[in-house]
Order: C-alpha cells, then sequence, then structure tokens
C-alpha cells in the first residue's frame, strides 16, 4: 500500500521568495517519487524524479526536491520564485516494485500562488 | 520527446449517450497506458490501466461497463464512457509509460467532459 500526504492545499509566497511544497509519503515498497504541476485545464507535466539514484534531486524550471528516507519526505523546493510558478503541484509516489510499480497515487496538491 | 495527445480537449453531450476520448502517445510505443478522473479541487483518481492487446485493469469502485477502454495499439487507448449521466461530468486525463523510461508517466492535457 502507498499514500502522499501534502501538507498545506494553498501556499503564497512573493515573487523573489523560496518556495517550499511539503510532501510526505508511506510505501511498504522502496518508492519512486515525482512532483507534478498543473496549470489549470491542462494535463500533468513532470518536475522531477527520484528513482533510488542521488537523493537530492533537480529538475524543471529551477525546482528541486530532496528524498530523505528517516523522515518519509520528498519536499519541493525553489529558491526564488516567479510568478510564472502560480499553478497547482502534486506529489505522487509509486512503487519501485511489486504490484504498484508503475502505478502512481498522488496526493491532494498543492496551489501555489505568487504575489508580485 | 514524451509527448501524449488527448481528444477531444472539450466535450458536452446529451444525458444517456456515449462519449469516446483518445489517448495516443506520438512519438513513443506506450506498453502501458492509464486513464484518470480529476473532480474540482481535488486530486487524480486512477481509474484503469490498459496493456497493449489486453483487457484493461480497473481500480476497486469504477465500473468497467460504464467506462469502456480500449488499447489496440502501442500509440492508442481509448476511454468510453457509455450512456453518460449528469454525475459523469468530470476532467478525464490519460498518461503513457514507455518500455524504455518504464517508471515514468507522460501525462495528456486532458478531457473536461459535460453531460447534460
Amino acid at each position: 500500500a502507498q499514500s502522499v500526504t501534502q501538507l498545506g492545499s494553498h501556499v503564497s509566497v512573493s515573487e523573489g521568495a523560496l518556495v517550499l511544497l511539503r510532501c510526505n509519503y508511506s510505501s511498504s515498497v522502496p518508492p519512486y517519487l515525482f512532483w507534478y504541476v498543473q496549470y489549470p485545464n491542462q494535463g500533468l507535466q513532470l518536475l522531477l524524479k527520484y528513482t533510488s539514484a542521488a537523493t537530492l534531486v533537480k529538475g524543471i524550471n529551477g525546482f528541486e526536491a530532496e528524498f530523505k528516507k528517516s523522515e518519509t519526505s520528498f519536499h519541493l523546493t525553489k529558491p526564488s520564485a516567479h510568478m510564472s510558478d502560480a499553478a497547482e503541484y502534486f506529489c505522487a509516489v509509486s512503487g519501485a516494485g511489486g504490484t504498484s510499480y508503475g502505478k502512481l497515487t498522488f496526493g491532494q496538491g498543492t496551489i501555489l500562488t505568487v504575489h508580485p | 520527446g514524451a509527448v501524449v495527445s488527448q481528444h477531444p480537449s472539450w466535450v458536452i453531450c446529451k444525458s444517456g449517450t456515449s462519449v469516446k476520448i483518445e489517448c495516443r502517445s506520438l512519438d513513443f510505443q506506450a506498453t502501458t497506458m492509464f486513464w484518470y478522473r480529476q473532480f474540482p479541487k481535488q486530486s487524480l483518481m486512477l481509474m484503469a490501466t490498459s496493456n497493449e492487446g489486453s483487457k484493461a485493469t480497473y481500480e476497486q469502485g469504477v465500473e468497467k461497463d460504464k467506462f469502456l477502454i480500449n488499447h489496440a495499439s502501442l500509440t492508442l487507448s481509448t476511454l468510453t464512457v457509455t450512456s453518460a449521466h449528469p454525475e459523469d461530468s468530470s476532467f478525464y486525463i490519460c498518461s503513457a509509460q514507455g518500455q524504455v523510461a518504464k517508471n515514468i508517466q507522460y501525462f495528456g492535457a486532458g478531457t473536461r467532459l459535460s453531460v447534460l
């Protein structure tokens, strides 16, 4: 069984400020972890992924995330927010093996608002 | 690379009619395709997983006779909502997984279905 919890359904930051979106997961097998971004009325775009290589993962648009096994976390960060970062962000987990391999379980999503 | 096209992007239909949604992988062969449903301000819920040439596997609570899935080729999967009713109105999103990056799903832009 696997699950994802995203702390905070809404996060608001000023342009240029640090972005921190929190994600905790639970998985009965070694996890693969993902962050996706969704703009209104669009599908999901992959930001970055962790697949058991380096624990600090760099993605597109200046985002990065760190896999911390001891904390079962995979928080998403960006040093300086841009107006174009305003969107909804989803953390997702899939199993590295077993019946959950390849099947994504999504968190509830976090809406990021960026103020000028 | 890894582009997934979903069509139509928006459809309105009368109650009792059937609607077909297409999902195509444009530049890779998708051995597995996934269909999700997303209600307003909620996360994505996996409906079913389809592998090319075999029957789809439906998640618990999803009516297979209501949501017909066909994965006839390595680049095309279709979801048909049969005898649609207003409660079927939702945002439907497909994703595709290739043979190379087996643990990464690439998403279509989604289809908004409104049943009158």
